[in-house]
């Protein structure tokens, strides 16, 4: 595609519900990254994919945290039980490979858990 | 030619001295910088962001600095310990976050 995008762009759940959020990267990107963004700071670093492998997961705050990415496409990440504190953006960037310089950011998807 | 450079590329220093990183970007229009640390085959763990209006931004040992105008940018460790050996990159944000440009790192290896 043109560009990342993800889904949903705003998701409200109920604390204790499962949430799933996608990330389509730009086609032929072999990189996907999570990132979990709170409000007016920068993206912290949740776990990266190289095509379906993932060879970092140290990002994710705890084992409710996952992230899927099965076809080295597209990607999933899934939150269990969700807490309040799990409220954030959560944004996903592809790069064409894993060394590359840049990174292009989907416009993220906001989460809020009441 | 890069959009962000980082110097020097790699650095070996006794532990307990400082040490000052450097990041030089031309990046425009320039929303924020970030220096980060990573060990090899982990993700990037943010250590500052700064936007245009800020200066210096410290971390416990790290302390960062930004001129906006020269768009020079440095990060400066502080009595370092064996745990600081990583790689320090630095990253511009072409605003609003929708792109980020990595610099190539700087490798640092603390020996006792």
């Amino acid at each position: 595609g043109a560009g990342v995008s993800q889904s949903p762009r705003y998701k409200v759940t109920k604390r204790g519900q499962d949430v799933t959020l996608r990330c389509d990267p730009i086609s032929s990107h072999a990189t996907l990254y999570w990132y979990q963004q709170a409000l007016g700071q920068g993206p912290e670093f949740l776990t990266y994919f190289n095509y379906e492998a993932q060879p970092d997961k140290s990002g994710l705050p705890s084992d409710r945290f996952s992230a899927e990415r099965p076809e080295g496409s597209i990607s999933t990440l899934t939150i269990q039980r969700t807490e309040q504190r799990d409220s954030a953006m959560y944004r996903c960037a592809s790069a064409d490979r894993v060394d590359s310089d840049t990174q292009y950011f989907g416009p993220g998807t906001r989460l809020t858990v009441l | 030619k890069n959009q962000v450079e980082q110097s020097p590329q790699s650095l070996i220093i006794l532990e307990g001295k400082n040490c000052t990183l450097q990041c030089n970007y031309t990046v425009s229009p320039f929303s924020n910088l970030r220096w980060y640390k990573q060990d090899t085959g982990r993700g990037p763990v943010s250590l500052t962001i700064m936007t245009f209006s800020e200066n210096t931004k410290s971390n416990g040992r790290y302390t960062a600095t930004l001129d906006a105008d020269t768009k020079q940018s440095s990060l400066h460790i502080t009595a370092s310990q064996l745990s600081d050996s990583a790689s320090y990159i630095c990253v511009v944000s072409a605003s609003n976050y929708n792109k980020l440009i990595f610099g190539a790192g700087t490798r640092l290896a603390v020996h006792p």
